[in-house]
């Protein structure tokens, strides 16, 4: 079965400095891979995708991952950190067997102390 | 641009009452989905919908059901709340199905079963 490992339920970072937030999903084949993340009491909200085009992948407010497929890992970073960036976020893969659907990690929530 | 809309944002229910939480998206998207989120548990998704008068169940459908007679709106109905209810719905959409597009979230529905 497919699944999703967000490998910290927290990681905590001073403002300015590096964040890495780790994924790594299990899948028989070339999944599309997501990140969303989720500020308190909001939705979701699209960071970025990967859909078998570049491996590394840039989104929005300064993060990019990058699609690693000997790891099976898809880990999200950022060069500085900002106090804005505290949130949930989520590594979501496609499923196999669904057009439709996609499974979800349980979501790393990062927290940046001035 | 109001995006994807959920109402109500808070309820509390007694157990075994019964109501709707409502979705509504103004971005024409046809496919429309319902997820539930517990704490560390990332999203379950419900049922979805891949257009008008057509739905699908997902992972954790038992207690809910849901109705698509139009493109814009996919209510969520609980027809006999229980405490194992309780949780935070969101409702999400999305031009085509979830492998490639990425999904619109609204801000959820926190729902309290007492």
């Amino acid at each position: 079965a497919q699944s999703v490992t967000q490998l910290d339920s927290h990681v905590s970072v001073s403002e300015g400095t590096p964040v890495l937030l780790r994924c790594n999903y299990s899948s028989s084949y070339s999944p599309s891979l997501f990140w969303y993340v989720q500020h308190p009491n909001k939705g979701l909200q699209l960071l970025l995708k990967y859909t078998s085009a570049a491996t590394l992948v840039k989104g929005i407010n300064g993060f990019e991952a990058e699609f690693k497929k000997s790891e099976t890992s898809f880990h999200l970073t950022k060069p500085s950190a900002h106090m804005s960036d505290a949130a949930e976020y989520f590594c979501v893969v496609s499923s196999k067997t669904s057009y439709d659907k996609v499974i979800f990690g349980p979501g790393t929530s990062l927290s940046v102390i001035p | 641009n109001a995006g994807v809309t959920q109402t109500p944002k808070f309820r509390i229910l007694k157990i075994g009452q019964s109501m709707t939480l409502q979705c509504t998206q103004d971005m024409n998207h046809n496919y429309m989905y319902w997820y539930r989120q517990d704490p560390g548990m990332g999203l379950k998704l419900i049922y979805y919908s891949v257009g008008a008068g057509i739905t699908d169940k997902g992972e954790v459908p038992n207690g809910y059901n849901v109705s698509r007679s139009t493109t814009e709106d996919f209510p969520l109905r609980l027809e006999l709340a229980a405490p194992s209810q309780t949780s935070v719905y969101f409702c999400a959409s999305s031009r085509q199905g979830a492998r490639n597009q990425p999904q619109h979230f609204g801000d959820g529905t926190r729902l309290s079963i007492l």
